[in-house]
């Protein structure tokens, strides 16, 4: 099973920041990574698939980068709606499909 | 509307079953992977069981083996789990999730509440 580790867990920032979120892979998973935003009391919204293409209706300000075991994403001006948990996920070897713990995007 | 409505949530008792249902519209069910993944209170993302577009291939985390059967019916546009063997550590929202090729989990539904205790 392939282990998913982001960090930090939690980061404070502004509106107008850049937010730089990080998911490290066990082993390689290619460019095989999504990341997904929750908020509280709803489901999960997929932002980015195959590491660094934007799903449908995303906003610019969202990217994603990188491949291997070592991914990020970037939130380019945080709005007050980006506040939200983040949770990537890869989709390389499974079953199972795994996800990482997940990093809570807080308001400084 | 592209939708997913899952529905069977509930409490009930450790070693009792459950069945959820989730209904889907707005788009071909049947062209699609659907899954199940579920969040403990509090906690992160664990993906449960998927099931191919006919219904042939099953997958499921090792976790829930031998107790949660994922099944399907393209003619009803639904997608179901039967948990049987309940365990307090199942005690999660459970989301219904269309899978799109190439991309990932694409469409959630609103998630159904499963709480297991005595």
């Amino acid at each position: 099973e392939i282990v998913l580790t982001q960090s930090p867990a939690a980061l404070s920032l502004s509106p107008g920041e850049r937010a730089t979120l990080s998911c490290r892979a066990s082993q390689s998973v290619g460019n095989y990574l999504a990341w997904y935003q929750q908020k509280p009391g709803q489901a999960p919204r997929l932002l980015i698939y195959d590491a660094s293409n934007r799903a449908t209706g995303i906003p610019a300000r969202f990217s994603g980068s990188g491949s291997g075991t070592d991914f990020t994403l970037t939130i380019s001006s945080l709005e007050p709606d980006d506040f939200a948990v983040y949770y990537c996920q890869q989709r390389s070897n499974w079953p199972p499909y795994t996800f990482g713990q997940g990093t809570k995007l807080e308001i400084k | 509307e592209v939708q997913l409505v899952e529905s069977g949530g509930g409490l009930v008792q450790p070693g009792r079953s459950l069945r959820l249902s989730c209904a889907a519209s707005g788009f071909t069910f049947s062209d699609y992977y659907m899954s199940w993944i579920r969040q403990a209170p509090g906690k992160g993302l664990e993906w449960v069981a998927n099931s191919n577009q006919g219904g042939g291939g099953k997958f499921y985390v090792d976790s829930v083996k031998g107790r949660f059967t994922i099944s399907r019916d393209n003619a009803k546009d639904s997608l179901f789990l039967q948990m049987d063997s309940l365990r307090a550590e199942d005690t999660a929202i459970y989301y219904c999730v269309r899978e799109r090729f190439g991309w990932g989990f694409d469409l959630w539904g609103q998630g159904t509440l499963v709480a297991v205790s005595s």
